[in-house]
Formats: structure tokens, C-alpha cells, sequence
């Protein structure tokens, strides 16, 4: 078990780029979630995924944000045209099971807009 | 909608000195509640989740307590050290649900 990895572990990227981040959860953990904190706030609820389908986003989850999980493993978060506002940690966790569960966290990817 | 606060903010405290972080949330209709670690830059830690038939929880100086019915849990760490310093975030988990919503967080410096 060598727990819930993201990479990259920073980006800074310019106004407009495009920027895809990576989760890894825990292996045959089959929930995986994305959770973004600005900072001095706590994390806030974007997206989960139970296996491949993605059942529940957030309306902080706006069109320029796109999350998949394909075969139900790792997943990627994209950001299309980014701007300044999306500066935050962006924190991905994972559980085991069909039910309300513990959720483990990775480190996070700190994500900058200039 | 469930709201998460946690007070104070922030808390500066002796090495040493007992801490005590405080938690509370408008829904009572909860399935468990956590209690995170959070160093500078750094992901979360979980240091003690509670189920919402419990009513505390321990691990070695942690001590995390449940109220659901008055909607709040305190977080103990004895004899406070240095290396206790960083952010503790309580979050909620409601029944039936797959979001966990979060505190603000509590920001704590223990001074040796």
C-alpha cells in the first residue's frame, strides 16, 4: 500500500494554458474523489467517482473543468483556458467500498496562474 | 446545507500545554466525522475519524470527542510539542452521502 499519489506535485502555468493533473489512488480502492483548497480555506468537494462513472460534481465544477477516470484506476483532472482563480491545491482521495467510507488523502498539486 | 466552522482560527500555546480544538456543523445527520492534520503545503492526514454511533475516539495523545446531537466534536492533544504545530481540519461526512465538507481549519503554534 503505498497510498494515494499525485503528480505533478506543482505547476505553474500562464493565464489561458491548458493544465491536466494525475490521481492515483490506493490500489483496489474503487472511489476516488477531487477536492480543491484556496488558501487558509479548507478543501472543497469537486467530483467523485465510483470505479469508472463519475456520479456526483460540484457547481464549483464549471465547463472548463473536466475529470475522467478511465477502467476505473487512475484519474486526470483537466483545466481548460485557466485563469487566475483557479490557483489552489487541488487534493485527490480515495475509498474502498459501496458505502459512505474513510477517505485517504494524496499530497496534493499545487496549481499557480501567472 | 451542511456548514462546517471550526473556532479559533488560530491558537498559539506554551509547549507543554493541553490543546483543545473545537468543531461544529448544522446538519446532525452525519455517518462519520474526521479529524485532519495539515503541514504548510503539504496533503492531509488523517489523524482520527469517529463513526456517528461513537461517541470518542483516541490515538495515543489525540483525544476526538462526538456530539451529534448538538452538532459538534473537540479534538484533544496532550502535553502539546513543537512538531504538533500545522493546520487541523474537522470534516463532516453526511448519511447517505460521498462529499466530505470541510472546517475552515484551526492553525495551531505550539512554542517550545
Amino acid at each position: 500500500d503505498t497510498g494515494v499519489s499525485q503528480n505533478p506535485r506543482h505547476k505553474i502555468t500562464k493565464r489561458g494554458q491548458n493544465v491536466t493533473f494525475r490521481c492515483d489512488p490506493i490500489s483496489e480502492h474503487n472511489r476516488l474523489y477531487w477536492y480543491r483548497q484556496t488558501l487558509g480555506q479548507g478543501p472543497e468537494f469537486l467530483t467523485y467517482f465510483q470505479n469508472e462513472a463519475q456520479l456526483e460534481k460540484s457547481r464549483l465544477l464549471s465547463d472548463r473543468f473536466s475529470a475522467e477516470r478511465p477502467k476505473g484506476s487512475f484519474s486526470t483532472l483537466e483545466i481548460q483556458r485557466t485563469e487566475q482563480g483557479d490557483s489552489a491545491m487541488y487534493l485527490c482521495a480515495s475509498s474502498f467500498g459501496w458505502g459512505p467510507g474513510e477517505q485517504y488523502f494524496g499530497p496534493g498539486t499545487r496549481l499557480t496562474v501567472t | 446545507k451542511q456548514e462546517v466552522t471550526q473556532i479559533p482560527a488560530a491558537l498559539s500555546v506554551p509547549e507543554g500545554e493541553n490543546l483543545v480544538l473545537n468543531c461544529s456543523f448544522t446538519d446532525s445527520a452525519i455517518y462519520n466525522l474526521q479529524w485532519f492534520r495539515q503541514d504548510p503545503g503539504k496533503g492531509l492526514t488523517s489523524l482520527l475519524l469517529i463513526q456517528s454511533s461513537q461517541r470518542e475516539q483516541t490515538s495515543g495523545r489525540l483525544n476526538a470527542s462526538l456530539d451529534k446531537s448538538s452538532g459538534r466534536s473537540t479534538l484533544y492533544i496532550a502535553a502539546s510539542q513543537p512538531g504538533d504545530s500545522a493546520t487541523y481540519l474537522c470534516a463532516v461526512l453526511k448519511a447517505a452521502g460521498n462529499k466530505l465538507t470541510f472546517g475552515g481549519g484551526t492553525r495551531v503554534l505550539v512554542k517550545p
